[in-house]
């Protein structure tokens, strides 16, 4: 079936603005995470839904990030007041039910730039 | 820091070579994983291998794990310039949340034709 899909691919705004990230899962797939990748680094979790399950949102680096998940399916992230240090690639994955392996899929990212 | 650290942090091979990239973690682990990532693209599942495992095959895929020495390698054989990417190392920490993959800075693989 379809995998991961994220939008838009690329998004440009100026400083301060508010932009909103889209993921929409592997269908079935219950559990999905964001993370931020910035240029040659690794992932930094930002974010874990699973099912009716209240958030895991440890990894959010400041009050201006949130993400929410609606009928456990598509999610948002949203970032307010964007700063150019949020310019980043962030990428979304999911993965079945269970914590067995925790194999995740992920999407292609959308690549952030704040100008 | 990082959970897993790879090394090398990039790597230039010619067509045909095998290529070898190592990883390293500091906390004892339930598996260990190894994803690909091409330019633009999303993170790509590869293979993962179990803490009581030491070696694991998949095509032209290897992979060893020694908990003693809480390292990792992944040795790509035959290479093809298709394989030009990085590749993550990820583990799944004991003692942790059974959900969060801790992600090393990876391994930048390039491949001359």
């Amino acid at each position: 079936g379809a995998g991961v899909s994220q939008s838009p691919s690329n998004k440009v705004t100026e400083k301060g603005k508010d932009v909103e990230l889209r993921c929409d899962p592997i269908s079935g797939h219950t559990a999905l995470y964001w993370y931020r990748q910035s240029l040659g680094q690794g992932l930094e979790f930002l974010i874990y839904f699973q099912g009716n399950s209240a958030p895991d949102k440890s990894g959010l680096p400041s009050d201006r990030f949130s993400a929410e998940r609606t009928g456990g399916s598509v999610s948002t992230l949203t970032i307010q007041r964007t700063q150019q240090e949020d310019s980043a690639v962030y990428l979304c994955a999911s993965r079945r039910q269970g914590p067995a392996k925790n194999i995740q899929y992920f999407g292609a990212g959308t690549r952030l730039s704040v100008l | 820091s990082q959970q897993g650290e790879e090394d090398p942090q990039a790597l230039s091979i010619q067509e045909g070579e095998n290529a070898t990239m190592n990883c390293s973690y500091k906390t004892s682990i339930n598996n260990l994983q190894w994803y690909r990532q091409n330019s633009g693209r999303g993170l790509v599942h590869l293979i993962l291998i179990r803490s009581n495992e030491r070696e694991k095959h998949s095509g032209r895929l290897r992979v060893t794990l020694d908990t003693s020495k809480k390292s990792s390698s992944l040795l790509i054989t035959a290479s093809r310039a298709a394989d030009t990417a990085s590749y993550f190392c990820a583990t799944d920490a004991v003692g942790g949340s059974n959900y969060k993959l801790t992600f090393g800075k990876g391994t930048l693989l390039t491949v001359n034709p």
